[in-house]
């Protein structure tokens, strides 16, 4: 059974710090590795990191894929209240044959919190 | 350009009432799904359909029942409620990659 693990649960920073969030994964044919950010509704997608593209950047959001230690990390430089969320971990398997992707599993979230 | 819609956003039900959420995309994707979300648990799958005309239990499918309607919509279906069904529920869908569109939820309580 496909297992992710993201830790720290939940996490209170104040305006300005950087953090690091880690996920952790066990899965049967490994494809992709999915970050959410979730506000207030819908997880919004953030990056995808697979065996081809281990490392993302987008402004103050990077994200690696440390593939021998079946993790990632998301880090977030210059905090500010509106990165307040929770952040989600994904992974996404291919089936045997290559051709589709199975289900996304997903771990239970760190809780981000940003204090002005 | 819509994405996935969600309807209702908010609902309370009565033990044993039964009710159909709703869920629709406008982006022509192939793959739906069904989750439930409740604290510290992330994102459980209850049903999904890979492609119209099919559908799959997930993790969590006791309880529920789903409809391939057609390519655009995928209901969700609760027979018999119970407050352990109590929870935000989303709809996605997602095209040929794994990436996966969320809609916006609905917050359901059974009393």
């Amino acid at each position: 059974e496909d297992k992710v693990v993201q830790s720290p649960l939940s996490l209170v920073v104040h305006e300005g710090d950087t953090v690091t969030l880690n996920c952790s994964y066990e899965v049967t044919n490994f494809r992709s590795l999915l970050w959410y950010k979730q506000e207030k509704k819908a997880p919004t997608f953030l990056f995808m990191l697979t065996s081809s593209g281990i490392e993302k950047k987008s402004g103050r959001l990077s994200s690696i894929l440390d593939k021998k230690e079946l993790s990632s990390i998301l880090n977030i430089t210059a905090t500010q209240t509106g990165d307040s969320a929770i952040y989600l971990c994904a992974v996404a398997p291919i089936n045997a044959g290559g051709t589709s992707y199975g289900k996304l599993t997903f771990g239970q979230g760190t809780i981000l919190t940003v204090h002005p | 350009n819509a994405g996935v819609t969600q309807t209702p956003k908010f609902q309370v039900l009565k033990t044993g009432q039964s009710m159909t959420l709703q869920c629709a995309q406008d982006m022509n994707h192939n793959s739906m799904y069904w989750y439930r979300q409740d604290p510290g648990m992330g994102l459980r799958l209850i049903y999904y359909s890979a492609s119209e005309g099919t559908t799959d239990k997930g993790e969590v499918p006791n309880g529920y029942n789903v409809s391939r309607l057609n390519k655009r919509e995928f209901s969700l279906r609760l027979e018999s409620a119970a407050p352990s069904q109590t929870s935000v529920y989303f709809c996605a869908s997602r095209d040929r990659g794994p990436e996966q569109y969320f809609g916006p939820g609905t917050r359901l309580t059974v009393t």
